[in-house]
Formats: structure tokens, sequence, C-alpha cells
């Protein structure tokens, strides 16, 4: 089967710097990705790896671990407007399917 | 104007009424996808198309059909909707490049089945 296991909520401070984990058991690995997704938007994409490490992009890093089956998503500098919920979502294998996990809720506090 | 659109945006039904969700994308994608969001259970796919000609089910798929009318347009019907699918619906596009299969989402459609 496949499972993507990822916090249900988060809380941090502006201007602080965050982790939000994603652990997955499936059955293939092509590939990681982390969403962000406003209450009541559309998900929006972040960050894609494939090979382990980290992938750095403005205030947002994401890292690989294929090994561990973990990855995570580090922001800092946190801003009012980063609170969202996460989602971390796998291909499985070679059907380019995404699987997501629940999504984590950050929720940035003043 | 946005790439991916979905219509309508909200809908509300009863019971037992056949409902229609249509996507429409302008970015030239082969790949479409339906997928619907329910609160503590994530995304879950109900359906995906990679040409005109291809229609395969996702993990959820009963109780729903879907139509590839062309490149640009993935409808969702709910033949005799019922209240459990009640949720947040999106439509999702992607390219296919052989490694990276980015999803673009739809502005969603909140459906209430009474």
């Amino acid at each position: 089967g496949q499972n993507i296991d990822q916090p249900t909520e988060m809380t941090a401070t502006e201007g602080a710097i965050v982790q939000i984990n994603c652990t997955y058991q499936t059955s293939g690995f092509n590939g990681l990705f982390w969403y962000q997704q406003h209450a009541g938007e559309a998900p929006t994409f972040l960050s894609y790896n494939v090979l382990d490490g980290l992938e750095e992009k403005g205030r947002f890093s994401s890292f690989l671990s294929r090994s561990k089956g973990y990855s995570y998503l580090l922001l800092k500098e946190l801003q009012m407007k980063d609170s969202a919920s996460y989602l971390c979502a796998v291909i499985p294998g070679a059907t380019n399917k995404l699987i997501f996990g629940t999504g984590t809720l950050l929720a940035v506090q003043p | 104007d946005a790439d991916v659109t979905q219509t309508p945006r909200n809908r509300i039904t009863k019971t037992g009424k056949r409902i229609m969700l249509e996507c429409s994308q302008t970015k030239g994608h082969d790949r479409m996808y339906w997928y619907r969001q329910d609160p503590g259970l994530g995304l879950r796919l109900i359906y995906y198309s990679f040409d005109v000609k291809d229609i395969n089910k996702g993990e959820i798929s009963d109780g729903y059909s879907v139509s590839r009318q062309a490149q640009a347009k993935f409808s969702l019907s709910l033949e005799s909707a019922i209240p459990n699918q009640t949720a947040l619906y999106f439509c999702a596009t992607s390219d296919w490049t052989g490694a990276y299969n980015e999803q673009f989402f739809g502005p969603g459609t909140r459906l209430t089945v009474l």
C-alpha cells in the first residue's frame, strides 16, 4: 500500500524558521512534491525532489532522503502569509500519479 | 486569465440528482486529473486521463464517471449524488517531460449534496 505521514498541525512565530516533516512508504518512488494551499484555494507548487539532498528556492527549501523515505520542507523568515496547509505528495512509480499526504496546517503567529 | 478553470465554483444539490463538474485548460497539457478533498483526508484521486482516448480510475472512482471531450476539457459526473459526496473538487493538469510531473490545479468546486 501507499502511506504518507505528516504532522496535522504546527504553530510558529513570525520571523522564525519551521521544518515540516514528511515520511512515506510507497511501492516505488519517482519524485516528491511539496504544495502550499491556503484555505479554500487551490494547491500551488513549491518544490520537487527526486535525488537525495537539499533544494533551495528563496525562503523555502526541501530535503529528501530516499533511503529513509523522508523529506522535510524548511520555511525561513516566516511571514503571516505563510499560514497555510503544506501538502507532501509522492509519485510512487511509473504511472506518474500523485499520492498526497493529509497535509500540515501551519499557523504563523505574531 | 486563469490557465485551469472549473465550473461551477459552488453547487448545492439534492440527493439523487445528476451533477456535472467541468474543467477547461489553456496550458496545452495532455494529462488531466480529478481530485476530491475532505477535511482530514487530503486530496484523493478520482479519475485521470493521459490523453483524449485514455481514461483511468483513481483511488475513489465509485459513484463517479468522467468524459474527456477534447485535450482541453475533462468533465466529472455524479450520476446520482449522495451526501457523502459533499466535498471540494479540484481539477488538475500536467505536462509530461519524462522526469517531472508538476500538477497545476484549478480553483476548485465546492459541492454540497443535501
